[in-house]
């Protein structure tokens, strides 16, 4: 089972900043790796597929970058719907796993 | 545009079996594009994937779950299902439905979720 670490688990910010997220993994996964975000009592929102693109409808001040085992969540200026918190997942192998997710929060 | 609906009940006993069903609108489960997978968070707590089915009837279950868990395709009814037998407190989540694009390697649309506590 591939493991996924993400850093930091908080991260404190403030509106108009840069969020740097990490996530790492256990052993390569290409570049089969996603990012959602999920807000208080709702669903994960895919926003990033293969480890850089993003889905439809994801603004562009969220981009992913990275391969192999490390990667890169970064939101360029934090809009207040931001505040979230954010998994990353992969799909190299089977089981799919997500990293323990990271909380940006005001 | 595709919607998901988890379906069951939100309590369930102690060593009983949990049942979900999720029902799909504006796709059809036997599309070759997907696979349909669950997901559980438990409360406050992160994401855990359960186990994905292809419309062939094909699956895939977390390891850690397996000999509890089984997910089958009603293609009538355009709906997939979830059961874990033997359940306990630690069973306790938010289930999600999702569909999983096989070209975007990624979960691309989800259910609201549906909550299921273990009590007796």
């Amino acid at each position: 089972e591939i493991v996924l670490t993400q850093s930091p688990v908080t991260l404190s910010l403030s509106p108009g900043e840069r969020a740097t997220l990490s996530c790492r993994a256990s052993q390569s996964v290409s570049t089969y790796l996603a990012w959602y975000q999920q807000r208080p009592g709702q669903a994960p929102r895919l926003l990033i597929y293969d480890a850089s693109n993003r889905a439809t409808g994801i603004p562009a001040r969220f981009s992913g970058s990275g391969s192999g085992t490390d990667f890169t969540l970064t939101i360029s200026s934090l809009e207040p719907e931001d505040f979230a918190v954010y998994y990353c997942q992969q799909r190299s192998n089977w089981p799919l796993t997500f990293g323990g997710g990271t909380k940006v929060e005001i | 545009q595709v919607q998901l609906q988890e379906s069951g009940p939100g309590l369930v006993k102690p060593s009983e079996t949990l049942s979900l069903t999720c029902t799909i609108s504006g796709d059809s489960i036997s599309s070759s594009y997907y696979y349909w997978g669950w997901i559980r968070q438990p409360p406050g707590k992160g994401l855990e994937w359960i186990g994905s089915i292809f419309s062939s009837g094909n699956t895939y279950y977390n390891p850690s779950l397996k000999s509890r868990v089984s997910i089958s395709v009603d293609t009538s009814k355009n709906q997939f299902s979830l059961k874990v037998t033997s359940v306990s407190a630690t069973d306790t989540s938010m289930y999600f439905c999702a569909r999983q694009n096989r070209q975007l390697a990624a979960f691309d649309s989800w259910g609201q979720g549906t909550l299921v506590t273990v009590s007796s």
